[in-house]
């Protein structure tokens, strides 16, 4: 049973700081790793994605893998308001033609 | 961009109902997948389809049925509407294995 287990949350960051995201994922075949942020009634929207163990950078949004330690987290520089969502990790096995494994998501509150 | 439409944001439907849900996708993606999202449970997988024709169960397929008679189209069909059916469901396509996922706006689903 493939899974992706993330903090529910909340997690507070104060305006300006950075939010720190954390999923980890139980399938060592695991092959790529996105990040999808979900505002509240609407459907997830993918910020980024990374495929190889390190840093990938993408404006205020780093991630990074680490798939020695099946660990994948997401950082956001000077936090916004609007960064206020719950954050989902999916990753895929690449096993097959099937969907991803989601995290039940991070819920994070920016604070003005 | 990539532009996923779902055929109703909202609906309202009676329990033994059979409800057609319509997926369509521009970027000529070979797959397309059909989720419904809870509260507490996540986005679980019903169905997915990596070609015209093609279909395969997800995670959860009781009581759903899917049709992919052209490539950009994708229906998810409620055989007999049950009021545990009431959820979100969420549309998404992909270019390919392990690539990166898009979904629709979501549809809304209250069965009665």
């Amino acid at each position: 049973q493939k899974e992706v287990e993330q903090n529910s949350g909340p997690l507070s960051v104060p305006e300006g700081a950075i939010a720190s995201l954390n999923c980890t994922y139980s399938d060592r075949g695991s092959q790529s790793f996105f990040w999808y942020r979900q505002y509240s009634g609407k459907s997830p929207e993918l910020i980024m994605f990374i495929y190889s163990n390190g840093d990938k950078e993408d404006g205020r949004f780093t991630a990074q893998l680490n798939k020695a330690s099946q660990y994948v987290s997401l950082l956001i520089r000077d936090s916004q308001p609007s960064d206020s969502a719950t954050y989902l990790c999916a990753v895929n096995s690449g096993g097959g033609a099937d969907g991803l494994t989601f995290g039940k998501g991070t819920h994070l509150i920016i604070q003005p | 961009d990539v532009k996923v439409t779902q055929s109703s944001r909202y609906l309202v439907k009676r329990t033994g109902e059979k409800v057609f849900l319509e997926c369509v996708q521009d970027m000529d993606h070979e797959n397309m997948f059909w989720y419904r999202q809870d509260p507490g449970l996540g986005l679980r997988l019903i169905y997915f389809s990596y070609d015209v024709k093609m279909k395969e169960k997800g995670d959860i397929p009781e009581g759903y049925s899917v049709s992919r008679e052209k490539k950009e189209r994708f229906s998810l069909i409620l055989e007999s509407a049950s009021t545990n059916q009431t959820s979100m469901y969420l549309c998404a396509s992909r270019i390919g294995v392990s690539y990166e996922q898009y979904f629709g706006p979501g549809t809304r689903l209250t069965v009665t």
